[in-house]
């Protein structure tokens, strides 16, 4: 069955720790996103890759970083400089960027509480 | 930059008919999504509009207007597990923007 995963389901960590969530599709998917999203804001773009080894920041890329070295992972760093990590953290991929067929298709999400 | 708006709560009744919209303003249109997401859970598409009219699916239809800037998500034969997020999104150029969800109540 092609699908996202997303690992672990919940994460704690200590604040001023580094944490990292990971993102796996076997879609054949050239495009992966990361969102957050947080109660009564809607999803809010994070960072985006179009192709491997390719990543482009979005609209709060702020205390995140990725890599994408492989066509199936796009794993996020949640660095101790982000001020406000508590979130649910959503990783989508789609075929491309653009076109009529490019719709984004969603994994199960990952809600990091940093305490 | 790019604005979209929705209703933050509805509420409706098993069986009924609801209409979820969805105004926006963007630089640029290349299509509009909508999502439905129950809570804590992740999205699941339910509709693409990129021309003008109306797209059925099932009990769910969606409507696009493009020079008004406008969509609704028609949802008929509502059930109790129709209750959920329902995100609307534009695509100005490449990646989609969302909107905050509308969460809908749907009570017996």
């Amino acid at each position: 069955d092609g699908g996202i995963t997303q690992s672990p389901k919940y994460l704690f960590r200590k604040e001023g720790q580094n944490v990292t969530l990971s993102c796996e599709q076997n879609l054949n998917h050239d495009a992966m996103y990361w969102y957050r999203q947080d109660p009564g804001q809607g999803l809010r773009l994070i960072y985006y890759s179009q192709i491997v080894n390719d990543f482009q920041k979005g609209d709060i890329a702020e205390g995140y970083s990725v890599s994408r070295e492989k066509k199936e992972s796009f794993p996020l760093t949640v660095t101790s400089a982000q001020k406000n990590p508590t979130a649910f953290y959503l990783c989508a991929s789609s075929r491309g960027l653009a076109g009529v067929t490019d719709t984004q298709y969603f994994g199960p999400g990952t809600r990091l509480t940093v305490l | 930059g790019q604005n979209i708006d929705q209703p933050t709560e509805m509420t409706a009744t098993e069986g009924a008919i609801v209409q979820i919209n969805c105004t926006y303003q963007t630089s640029g249109f290349n299509g509009l999504f909508w999502y439905q997401q129950h809570a804590g859970e992740a999205p699941t598409f339910l509709s693409y509009n990129v021309l003008d009219g109306l797209e059925e699916k099932g009990r769910f239809s969606s409507f696009l207007s493009r020079s008004k800037g406008y969509s609704y998500l028609l949802l008929k034969e509502l059930q109790m597990k129709d209750s959920a997020s329902y995100l609307c999104a534009v695509r100005g150029s490449y990646i989609p923007t969302f909107g905050r969800g509308t969460s809908l109540i749907v009570h017996p």
